[in-house]
């Protein structure tokens, strides 16, 4: 079965600080497609950061970074010098090819002044 | 680039009744992907079009759903003999072709009462 799983529901950190969501996935396959997404409050999903499974560098996009394990089936977001409009859903996520997404339950994160 | 859009974003009925969501994708996706969410939940897949072809149904898909999207373009998802289990938001998403790029909409959010 095709899982992803997010251990954490809730998450509180002060502004500026680091953060990190952890994620792990269950695949039998091995080449996918990795995500996180970010859902803030009544608004709609969009893309964080995407990794390619067959790719071992982690990605990287200006305040957010991956660690992808991938024998471990791990796929951790770090969010460094943390804003206020950080707060919000986020939903780690993975796909195999053109197919459907599987998420996780998200953890909600907020972001203290 | 209009992105996806999701009309009507809140929909308030009966139990008993039928509604019906439209979802206008991003001009020339070809991929179209239905996910219901409820509270505090990850987005679960429904169904998913390539072009006007049904290419997949979830189980969560029971015979009072049905889906269509008519000549590719946009797509709509009905639900028949609404039950308050039924209550969630239903996003849809759109994709481009042999892409793993994925662009939701708003949502429509659907109460039972």
């Amino acid at each position: 079965a095709q899982t992803v799983t997010q251990s954490q529901p809730e998450m509180s950190v002060q502004e500026a600080e680091t953060v990190t969501l952890s994620c792990t996935y269950d695949t039998s396959e091995s080449n996918y497609y990795l995500f996180w997404y970010k859902q803030p409050p009544s608004r709609q999903m969009i893309l964080v950061i995407r990794q390619e499974a067959y790719k071992q560098q982690n990605a990287t996009e200006n305040r957010f970074s991956v660690n992808f394990q991938k024998a471990a089936k791990s796929f951790s977001l770090k969010i460094s010098d943390s804003q206020l409009g950080d707060t919000a859903m986020y939903f780690c996520a993975f796909t195999q090819g053109a197919q459907k997404l599987v998420f996780g339950q998200g953890t909600r994160l907020t972001i203290n002044p | 680039d209009t992105g996806v859009s999701q009309n009507p974003r809140h929909k308030i009925t009966k139990r008993g009744q039928n509604v019906t969501f439209r979802c206008d994708p991003i001009s020339e996706h070809n991929r179209l992907y239905w996910y219901r969410q409820t509270l505090g939940q990850g987005p679960e897949f429904l169904t998913y079009f390539q072009n006007e072809a049904q290419l997949e149904k979830s189980r969560l898909l029971s015979d009072r759903f049905s889906a269509e999207r008519p000549k590719g373009s946009f797509s709509t998802l009905e639900i028949q003999r609404t039950e308050q289990g039924d209550s969630a938001m239903y996003l849809c998403a759109s994709s481009p072709g042999l892409s793993d790029r994925y662009f939701f909409g708003p949502g429509t959010r659907l109460t039972v009462t």
